[in-house]
């Protein structure tokens, strides 16, 4: 099954800086890439995907890269704000004769913005 | 309207209990999951439902039976609770056309004491 590896764990940065978190993949068949943040207390919310055909998409402050050849995609903030802070997870979605499109996720990486 | 609504927030019991965890979708869409979320925040999928049928079972252990009465709703029943049940656990719902986005619950933390 498909494997997805997240780093880093923690991660401080100074409010306007920019943050980076990466993640690999295990599954060449995987095509939709999901980054979800999580606050305090909350389930997981959808910040940004990437769908295997697209290398890079951009969401204001938030952008997402995919390279599909060394199945890897990374999470770029910029601009980091206090309320970035929280934990974001990276998924990779099987292909989908798997039938309910299951979501694999890395192992989270808890974001603090630093005012 | 909260799209994605689970019940309850919280549950505390005693090892050895049944108890049941709801959850219910006012999206219209036709696959629902349920993940669990360890005290190191990792995530994991432990059934979904496409149409009244199960489509995945991880290995999750037989006292976890998910039960779903219409699509808009996919109910968790654990019976004989163990220590090692104690997490959060979330809903979260698909559609079936559009995308592959999933959508969560505010989650459910189960404490077995």
């Amino acid at each position: 099954g498909e494997n997805v590896e997240q780093h880093p764990s923690t991660l401080s940065v100074q409010e306007g800086d920019s943050a980076v978190i990466k993640c690999t993949y295990s599954d060449s068949a995987s095509n939709y890439f999901p980054w979800y943040k999580q606050e305090l207390g909350k389930g997981p919310q959808l910040i940004i995907d990437i769908r295997s055909n697209v290398g890079e998409k951009k969401d204001q402050r938030i952008a997402v890269t995919l390279n599909k050849t060394a199945k890897h995609f990374s999470l770029h903030i910029t601009e980091t704000q206090p309320e970035d802070s929280a934990v974001y997870f990276c998924a990779a979605s099987g292909h989908p004769g798997a039938g309910s499109y299951q979501l694999t996720f890395g192992k989270g990486t808890k974001l603090s913005v630093i005012p | 309207d909260t799209a994605v609504s689970q019940t309850p927030k919280y549950l505390v019991t005693q090892m050895g209990n049944d108890k049941s965890i709801k959850c219910e979708q006012n999206l219209g869409h036709d696959t629902m999951y349920w993940y669990k979320q360890d005290s190191k925040k990792f995530l994991k999928i432990m059934f979904s439902y496409n149409n009244k049928e199960l489509i995945i079972n991880e290995t999750v252990p037989n006292r976890f039976s998910p039960k779903s009465p219409d699509k808009a709703h996919l109910n968790l029943h654990i019976n004989s609770l163990e220590l090692g049940d104690s997490a959060v656990y979330f809903c979260a719902s698909r559609p079936a056309q559009g995308g592959n986005e999933q959508f969560f619950g505010p989650g459910t933390r189960l404490t077995v004491l």
